[in-house]
């Protein structure tokens, strides 16, 4: 069955860079979830979107945006990247609705140098 | 606001020993519950889930039941493996409203052979 997709998997940047990172969601899932996974600690929301438009949003920096597009994959863009900002990014899916469980893509590891 | 306690690791077993790892919850409104299991170098991946008090979720031999009047949903399996060996996250969402998820801070479990 197919799967989040993430890309890239691995990325380093350097300070103050910017970084894309993309996420292809289930086929037919309309909504999608982003989480920041710090080392050693749990996954903490981003930002979600449904059906393009932003549906909820957790402790995303102000450096950072998201966006979903019509074909439903969606992008976070992080500017001025810090230090503190290397972290594993999950991407989830899921169709719209409390009884439907998310789905997370590998993740992408950002190590900011 | 909403929150997930776990018991605090890294647990440390030997194979075949049975296994228990404590979740309580705070929430505002009624949550469903999770346990996400996350294997090294991997992303998250559902366990088991209940939506209801009083449900028992289980897979690949671990339970869990929802417990309203402890708020908690401790995670059990009676007979551990080495392929057991993980990070496992308890994990709530709110049925109303957001969708998004709000982990525990993770237990890492070590199985000795």
């Amino acid at each position: 069955a197919a799967g989040v997709i993430q890309s890239p998997r691995h990325l380093i940047k350097e300070k103050r860079e910017t970084a894309t990172l993309k996420c292809y969601p289930i086929p037919r899932h309309d909504t999608v979830y982003w989480y920041q996974q710090g080392p050693g600690q749990d996954p903490q929301f981003l930002i979600s979107f449904y059906e393009k438009m932003q549906s909820d949003k957790g402790s995303i920096p102000d450096r950072f945006s998201a966006q979903q597009f019509s074909d439903y994959h969606s992008e976070l863009n992080m500017s001025s990247l810090e230090l503190g900002d290397s972290a594993l990014y999950f991407c989830a899916s899921s169709l719209q609705g409390a009884n439907y469980e998310q789905y997370f893509g590998p993740g992408t590891r950002l190590t900011v140098t | 606001g909403n929150s997930v306690t776990q018991m605090e690791g890294p647990v440390t077993l030997s194979e075949e020993a049975f296994l228990t790892i404590n979740c309580t919850y705070t929430a505002t409104g009624y949550p469903s519950l999770f346990w996400y299991v996350q294997y090294p170098g991997e992303g998250l991946q559902l366990l088991l889930k209940a939506t209801k008090a009083d449900d028992k979720g289980s897979n690949k031999g671990f339970e869990a039941t929802y417990r309203k009047e402890t708020t908690s949903f401790h995670l059990e399996k009676g007979s551990v493996q080495v392929s057991d060996s993980a990070v496992y996250f308890c994990a709530l969402r709110i049925i109303q409203g957001a969708q998004k998820l709000v982990f525990g801070q993770g237990t890492r479990l070590t199985i000795n052979p």
